[in-house]
């Protein structure tokens, strides 16, 4: 079974500033997809940014965007430009053959003006 | 287009009941997925269908069932209610058969269990 950590509970970020959340997981697949998602306390979940683990370039969506390192089975996002809709609870996903998304226990992301 | 809607929003059982859940997927998606969500054990898979038929089951046990219908929505249905069972339900709903493709999430239902 894949395993997804997040070691950070909190992030706390100045707003316009950069944060990044950590990342890891562990496979022996070797096709495979990443995610990250946002929960704000509406508790709806929001696609933040998706990656494929064959392509090498790191995936990109305006202010946020990961550092993929496929080797070391890390994959971290950050954001760039905080801004107070950011504050989230921010979860790491792994999805492999069989389609289901394996989520991490989240990071909870608090942006002060 | 419509988005995931999930009913009912709220529902407040007692121990020893049973409840069923309702999902209706974005308009041309057949792939419908299930989530459980709480405090202690965060979000676990539940279940997946695809055209009506069950693609992967989580680690739960046998009173969490669902189905899925031609028209793509999804129930779950849970049996013999424990005060555990107590959580955000989320279904998620994605357009291929293949991995890789966006699941779109619900608002969810939050049950508890008294």
């Amino acid at each position: 079974a894949q395993t997804v950590t997040q070691s950070q509970p909190e992030m706390s970020v100045q707003e316009a500033e950069t944060v990044t959340l950590s990342c890891t997981y562990d496979t022996s697949e070797s096709d495979y997809y990443l995610f990250w998602y946002k929960q704000p306390p509406s508790r709806q979940m929001i696609l933040v940014i998706r990656q494929e683990a064959y392509k090498q370039q790191n995936a990109t969506e305006n202010r946020f965007s990961v550092n993929f390192q496929k080797a070391a089975k890390s994959f971290s996002l950050k954001i760039s430009d905080s801004q107070l809709g950011d504050a989230a609870m921010y979860f790491c996903a792994y999805q492999g053959n069989d389609y289901k998304l394996s989520f991490g226990a989240g990071t909870t992301v608090t942006v002060r003006a | 287009k419509a988005g995931v809607t999930q009913t009912p929003r709220y529902l407040i059982k007692t121990r020893g009941q049973q409840v069923t859940l309702s999902c209706s997927p974005i308009s041309g998606h057949r792939s419908v997925s299930w989530y459980q969500q709480t405090p202690g054990q965060g979000l676990q898979f539940l279940f997946e269908y695809f055209s009506e038929t069950q693609r992967n089951k989580g680690n739960f046990p046998g009173r969490f069932s669902g189905r899925q219908f031609s028209n793509s929505r999804s129930e779950m249905n849970v049996s013999t209610l424990e005060l555990g069972d107590s959580a955000l339900y989320l279904c998620a709903s994605s357009l291929a058969n293949r991995g890789g493709y966006e699941q779109y999430f619900g608002p969810g239902t939050r049950l508890t269990v008294t």
